[in-house]
């Protein structure tokens, strides 16, 4: 299994301002996913980030707001730029499985982000 | 969009069997079912995944039709721990693969 520590746990920010949520995997993964959980929904996902190249957004999604990065295997970034109080939400950043065999996917613990 | 449909929420009492359908009519022929669950204020967490034989482990069971249309996700002995959303998810086998969630269904175990 991969064990995926995410920081901040918590937050709560002023509008306007942006935040860098921190996603880091004790083992080297190709493909790095990052989730939104607005309150009493479903994950969405953001975007897929590969180490090297651009991170891959979803329709509804756009760089400028949700900026990623992934400077190796075992780490990412997402920014939610210029917050609202519509960002408030859970971000989540997942990893898939490390074996053939074991493709389940795993989660971290969530950002519970407050904008105020 | 989630090519999965599960009822939104379903009750079930301490010690009975739960068992959760999911939908799944348009699943490709590469395609797995892979059940979650997220526990309130957790990530979610991986249960089971089949392909078209029924699969169990320490968690759970999960039955798959034989046409693969649609599929059960049975807990043996429902506890209050297992109070959580479970998510139904058909999706190749390949672990680079990104996952769509759909709505999930809310179970609520009864004391």
């Amino acid at each position: 299994s991969a064990v995926i520590s995410q920081k901040p746990s918590r937050d709560i920010c002023q509008r306007g301002t942006s935040l860098t949520i921190q996603c880091q995997v004790d083992s080297q993964v190709t493909m790095m996913f990052w989730y939104r959980q607005q309150p009493g929904q479903s994950l969405t996902l953001i975007a897929t980030a590969n180490q090297g190249s651009e991170a891959t957004y979803e329709s509804g999604f756009v760089i400028d707001k949700f900026p990623i990065s992934r400077p190796n295997l075992t780490f990412s970034t997402l920014t939610v730029s210029n917050m609202s109080p519509e960002d408030s939400s859970i971000y989540l950043c997942s990893v898939g499985g490390q074996t053939r065999v074991k493709t389940e996917a795993f989660f971290g613990q969530g950002t519970r982000l407050t904008v105020v | 969009d989630a090519k999965t449909t599960q009822p939104p929420s379903m009750d079930c009492a301490e010690g009975r069997a739960a068992n959760l359908p999911c939908n799944h009519s348009t699943i490709s022929g590469n395609e797995y079912v892979y059940w979650y669950r997220q526990i309130h204020s957790q990530g979610p967490q991986y249960i089971i995944h089949g392909l078209k034989n029924n699969e169990t482990n320490e968690m759970a069971s999960l039955i798959i039709t034989e046409d693969r249309k649609s599929s059960t996700l049975i807990l043996p002995h429902a506890t209050l721990r297992d109070t959580a959303v479970y998510y139904c998810i058909v999706r190749a086998m390949n672990r680079d693969d990104k996952i769509i969630f759909g709505k999930g269904t809310r179970l609520h175990i009864l004391p």
